[in-house]
């Protein structure tokens, strides 16, 4: 079974300031998922990926498949980013295992 | 225009009652999800269908059952509901592994 840890569980920062939300893992994966739950409910797929590193905006997700570890970093930081930042890795039958989350607030 | 969709909303209802949650996807996907969100916003996969057909099965009640009349739509039916059963239940698709989440459905059971 796959444990899923997520740091730090909060996160609050001042606009403009760089975010960096911590992912690691216990078994080998598939592919790893960055997700954002709005405070609406709504969930997004951010990233998906299986290696290196994947750029969307102002938001970067990097994995290190040896040491079981994926960041995921907003530059320039918005009010509009507070969410909840929830990371899931994936193994080869398509099952998901979810983190506990980053809740991230950014003030103006 | 709206990806993968869910109906009801929200569903408050008594314990003891039988409900429905239905999940339509116009993506064109071959695999679909249910996913559990507890209070504490924990997700948990429940089930997983692939072209109609049930490939995932976690540790859930048999009170809980899916049905995929066709690729585009997973069902949720629950029987006896429980007060443990309140949550907000999400479906998903995939493609590719990307996740296509709906909205989400918001149970309440009293």
């Amino acid at each position: 079974k796959n444990e899923v840890e997520q740091s730090p569980q909060n996160l609050t920062a001042q606009e403009g300031e760089f975010i960096t939300i911590n992912c690691s893992y216990s078994v080998g994966i598939s592919a790893l998922h960055w997700l954002q739950q709005h405070p609406g409910g709504g969930i997004v797929s951010l990233f998906m990926l299986s290696s290196g590193k994947k750029k969307h905006g102002r938001l970067i997700a990097t994995i290190n498949i040896q040491e079981k570890h994926s960041s995921l970093h907003i530059t320039a930081s918005h009010p509009r980013d507070s969410a909840v930042y929830i990371c899931a890795v994936q193994e080869g039958n398509e099952k998901l295992t979810f983190g506990t989350g980053t809740r991230l607030t950014i003030i103006p | 225009d709206t990806a993968v969709s869910q109906t009801p909303k929200y569903l408050v209802t008594q314990m003891g009652n039988d409900k429905s949650i239905k999940c339509e996807q116009n993506l064109g996907h071959d695999t679909m999800y249910w996913y559990k969100q507890d209070s504490k916003k924990f997700l948990k996969i429940m089930f997983s269908y692939n072209n109609k057909e049930l490939i995932i099965n976690e540790t859930v009640p048999n009170r809980f059952s899916p049905k995929s009349p066709d690729k585009a739509h997973l069902n949720l039916h629950i029987n006896s509901l429980e007060l443990g059963d309140s949550a907000v239940y999400f479906c998903a698709s995939s493609h590719r592994k990307t996740q296509y989440f709906g909205p989400g459905t918001r149970l309440l059971v009293l």
